[in-house]
């Protein structure tokens, strides 16, 4: 079975700086793919970014860019330029590409992000 | 493009009782699954549909039982309500055959007491 491990329970950040939230997880298989997820206050869980473990290039979105280290299983979100809309809880996620599988989202236990002005 | 759709929104059950949960997936989307959210923790995957079939099973007893159908909307249904059984339920829809991208719904918070 897969576990995702998100060791950080809060980070804070000054607007306008630079975060890193932490993510390492655990799985036997070699294709798969890895997300972050941000659930504000509205509960609505949104897609930040993803990352198909096969590519060998970290995923870019805006302002959102992961370090993916496979050999590692790790997983990084970077934001840049943070802004007071990025406060939520942030999940670490893992899904199967393995054919036949539910391909079901492993989450971690969240990472609580909050931007100071 | 119509977005995934739960409700209700809120929910306060007693223990013991049944309750039904109901999720309207994304315009295409055929697969949909459920998670259970408790305060404070990462979702937990209960269970997936596909072609009005469950398609995978999480930790969960056989008290949770889920109905999809050919619209491809979906109940999550709850026999013999226990205190940790509140949380806030989320449903998910995706298309089989693409990325299978999961886009989720608000989620419906239950309150068992």
């Amino acid at each position: 079975a897969q576990t995702v491990t998100q060791s950080q329970p809060e980070m804070s950040v000054q607007e306008a700086e630079t975060v890193t939230l932490s993510c390492t997880y655990d799985t036997s298989e070699s294709d798969y793919y890895l997300f972050w997820y941000k659930q504000p206050p509205s509960r609505q869980m949104i897609l930040v970014i993803r990352q198909e473990a096969y590519k060998q290039q970290n995923a870019t979105e805006n302002r959102f860019s992961v370090n993916f280290q496979k050999a590692a299983k790790s997983f990084s979100l970077k934001i840049s330029d943070s802004q007071l809309g990025d406060a939520a809880m942030y999940f670490c996620a893992y899904r199967s590409r393995t054919s036949g599988s539910a391909r079901q989202l492993t989450f971690g236990s969240g990472t609580q992000l909050t931007v100071l002005p | 493009e119509t977005g995934v759709t739960q409700s209700p929104t809120h929910l306060i059950k007693t223990r013991g009782q049944q309750v039904t949960l109901r999720c309207s997936s994304q315009s295409g989307h055929n697969t949909v699954s459920w998670y259970q959210q408790a305060l404070g923790q990462g979702p937990q995957f209960i269970f997936q549909y596909y072609r009005e079939e469950e398609n995978g099973r999480g930790n969960f007893p056989p008290r949770f039982s889920g109905l999809q159908f050919p619209n491809y909307s979906s109940e999550l249904n709850v026999n013999a309500l226990e205190l940790d059984d509140s949380a806030l339920y989320l449903c998910a829809s995706s298309l089989v055959g693409t990325l299978h991208e999961q886009y989720f719904g608000p989620g419906t918070r239950l309150t068992v007491t």
